[in-house]
């Protein structure tokens, strides 16, 4: 049983297009994330969200937006896609317990490039 | 990111023993975290330090020093299936509300 998985895992498109990337999580964890990954592999945190709080990256485009119908989804909308948005995009989860987060669990990203 | 600092990249022979240093600074610490990652997959978790000292998990070890704002993950008996990129990830509750900042990662690559 997959604990964070997200779709599509290849995605390919056009430049000006709008796509979503989705998220679910099994584990019943209360947060989760979306990551960036670029070509030099590094990992750069973009959103994470409770059911208290968005806490958004002040240095991500409002183009993007997560949406999160439910504790266990967070998606993410891109707005007029760019070449420099592709990247390799992960979701992920953590619990919050005592006013920490445990450690995260990762989905198996989605690498998304623009033409 | 801009804090966390590891090498980019090292190299290992199968059977040694490698240790990949992570220097870090924060003003709210609250943990620091070790992940691998192999080329096209997700990052897996590895170790948790918060407190002073050493952490063994098998063949897989983490150190922390908080005083020095300095962690290393140490690889014992180094098979070729650890050529992969570790990643150093701290906790900072003044930063993005407590949520794990990456270094760039250390691609490891293990030789016969």
């Amino acid at each position: 049983d997959t604990a964070v998985s997200q779709t599509p895992k290849y995605l390919v498109t056009q430049m000006g297009n709008d796509k979503s990337i989705k998220c679910e999580q099994n584990l019943g964890h209360d947060t989760m994330y979306w990551y960036k990954q670029d070509s030099k592999k590094f990992l750069k945190i973009m959103f994470s969200y409770n059911n208290k709080e968005l806490i958004i990256n002040e240095t991500v485009p409002n183009r993007f937006s997560p949406k999160s119908p439910d504790k266990a989804h967070l998606n993410l909308h891109i707005n007029s896609l760019e070449l420099g948005d592709s990247a390799v995009y992960f979701c992920a989860s953590s619990q919050e317990l005592e006013g920490r987060n445990t450690e995260a669990f990762f989905g198996q990203g989605t690498r998304l490039t623009v033409v | 990111g801009q804090n966390i600092d590891q090498p980019t990249e090292m190299t290992a022979t199968e059977g040694a023993i490698v240790q990949i240093n992570c220097t870090y600074q924060t003003s709210g610490f609250n943990g620091l975290f070790w992940y691998q990652q192999h080329a096209g997959e997700a990052p897996t978790f590895l170790s948790y330090n918060v407190l002073d000292g050493l952490e063994e998990k098998g063949r897989f070890s983490s150190f922390l020093s908080r005083s020095k704002g300095y962690s290393y993950l140490l690889l014992k008996e180094l098979q070729m299936k650890d050529s992969a990129s570790y990643l150093c990830a701290v906790r900072d509750i003044y930063n993005q509300g407590g949520k794990l900042i990456f270094g760039q990662g250390t691609e490891l690559s293990v030789k016969p």
